[in-house]
């Protein structure tokens, strides 16, 4: 089964701190991998997609690493802020059709 | 760009009655995607089409549901009848496809079926 796992399911830190959420897939096939972030009552807005030949990428205060041999990508936040208060979802695909399968999410709070 | 345009943003409706959710994708983009999100269950992959042909509904619940996309920028997601149990927020996504397919999101609709 092609899962997606997300852990903490929430995460709750003071403004400035740095930090990582974490996703891990079951099947090393991926074709890329996506970060999403989703506010409260709205879509979700694409953050960064990793292909399966790039280590990393990054946007800003955001950086998502993909380590396929171990299954696991992850998202780093530096300096957090409160308007990073929102759920981040990270899902992969196995092909260029763009079909994707999601992960369940972190919600993440940061306190001013 | 407009980006993904889907309407309506709010449906209320009565089980057993017909319920049409519509969606534009966004101009140059050839693959399209319908998601339904729940608490229970996340983000659920219902049917995706590539160049307006369906390629895979496993998704797709039950035969209530049905999609279609008769052109490049027009997609429907029809569930007829409706069930309270149908009650989530659908998702419609698009992207260009090929080697970098960043995908991007429409607002969604939010649905309840009383």
């Amino acid at each position: 089964k092609q899962e997606v796992t997300q852990i903490p399911a929430a995460l709750s830190v003071p403004e400035g701190e740095n930090l990582v959420l974490n996703c891990s897939f079951t099947d090393s096939a991926i074709y890329n991998l996506q970060w999403f972030r989703q506010d409260p009552g709205k879509g979700l807005t694409s953050l960064l997609l990793i292909q399966s030949s790039q280590r990393e990428q990054t946007s800003g205060r955001l950086n998502a690493s993909l380590d396929k041999s171990s299954g696991r990508s992850t998202l780093y936040i530096a300096a957090s802020q409160p308007g990073d208060s929102a759920t981040y979802l990270c899902a992969r695909s196995t092909s260029n059709t763009g079909k994707l399968i999601f992960g369940q999410g972190t919600t993440l709070q940061v306190k001013p | 760009d407009a980006g993904v345009i889907q309407s309506p943003r709010h449906e209320v409706t009565e089980m057993g009655q017909e319920v049409t959710l519509r969606c534009k994708p966004i101009s140059g983009h050839n693959s399209l995607f319908w998601y339904r999100q729940t608490m229970m269950r996340g983000l659920e992959l219902l049917i995706y089409f590539n160049n307006n042909v369906p390629i895979d509904d496993s998704g797709m619940p039950e035969d209530r549901f049905s999609a279609k996309m008769p052109n490049a920028s027009f997609s429907t997601l029809k569930i007829q009848p409706s069930e309270p149990r149908d009650s989530a927020v659908y998702f419609c996504a698009s992207t260009r496809g090929g080697s970098y397919n960043e995908q991007f999101f429409g607002p969604g609709t939010r649905l309840t079926v009383l």
